[in-house]
């Protein structure tokens, strides 16, 4: 069966921090893309990132940065110089390869404070 | 408009009372999917279309849910009887490949 862990239920920080918010899932399949979503106090849900298995290699994209570990089965993404306006949900989500849904974390609250 | 709408924005409804929500995918998105995040947890898939075929309805709680989408486009979800324990955020997307457009979705509330 397929499912995402996000351990970190809140995490609270303080502006110019560095912070790692830990993705881990579970699946059989060797065909799946991985996902991370970001859900602002607004509600909305910005894509982040996608990432499919055969591709390991770690990606920055400005502060961002995602690190992806088959051998842990780990999809952790870290904010460098956090800012206030990182404040939101973050959602790690999992699909496989021979279906459509997204299976999706609990969400870690992120709370970066000035 | 451009992206994916949802209507009505906010739903307050009886326990008991049927609802149906709406969605309107971005024109020409073969895919359309249903999604629901009650407070505090994640988005939880219920069910998806490609075009006018309901391809995976594993995700509908139980037979008070059901989804039509008989033109391909304009999707329904339909809830009967409803309970408190439905009260969440309803959300749909759209897609022509592995990109998913969110709609604002429907905030249902039961009391």
């Amino acid at each position: 069966a397929q499912k995402v862990t996000q351990a970190q239920t809140e995490i609270s920080v303080v502006e110019k921090e560095d912070v790692t918010l830990d993705c881990v899932y579970e699946t059989r399949d060797t065909t799946y893309y991985l996902f991370w979503y970001k859900q602002p106090p607004s509600g909305e849900l910005v894509f982040l990132i996608r990432r499919n298995s055969f591709d390991e290699q770690n990606e920055i994209s400005g502060r961002y940065s995602w690190n992806f570990q088959k051998s842990t089965s780990s999809f952790n993404f870290t904010i460098t110089a956090s800012q206030v306006v990182d404040s939101a949900v973050y959602f790690c989500a999992l699909r496989d390869g021979n279906n459509r849904k997204l299976i999706w974390g609990l969400g870690t609250s992120l709370a970066v404070n000035p | 408009g451009a992206g994916v709408s949802q209507s009505p924005r906010y739903k307050v409804t009886k326990r008991g009372q049927d609802v149906a929500l709406r969605c309107d995918p971005i024109s020409g998105h073969v895919s359309l999917y249903w999604y629901r995040q009650a407070l505090g947890q994640g988005p939880e898939f219920l069910t998806y279309f490609n075009y006018e075929a309901q391809q995976d309805k594993s995700g509908l709680p139980n037979d008070r849910f059901s989804a039509e989408r008989p033109e391909g486009s304009i999707s329904t979800l339909t809830i009967q009887r409803t309970e408190q324990r439905d009260s969440a955020m309803y959300r749909c997307a759209s897609s022509l490949d592995w990109f998913l457009y969110f709609g604002p979705g429907t905030r249902l509330t039961v009391t």
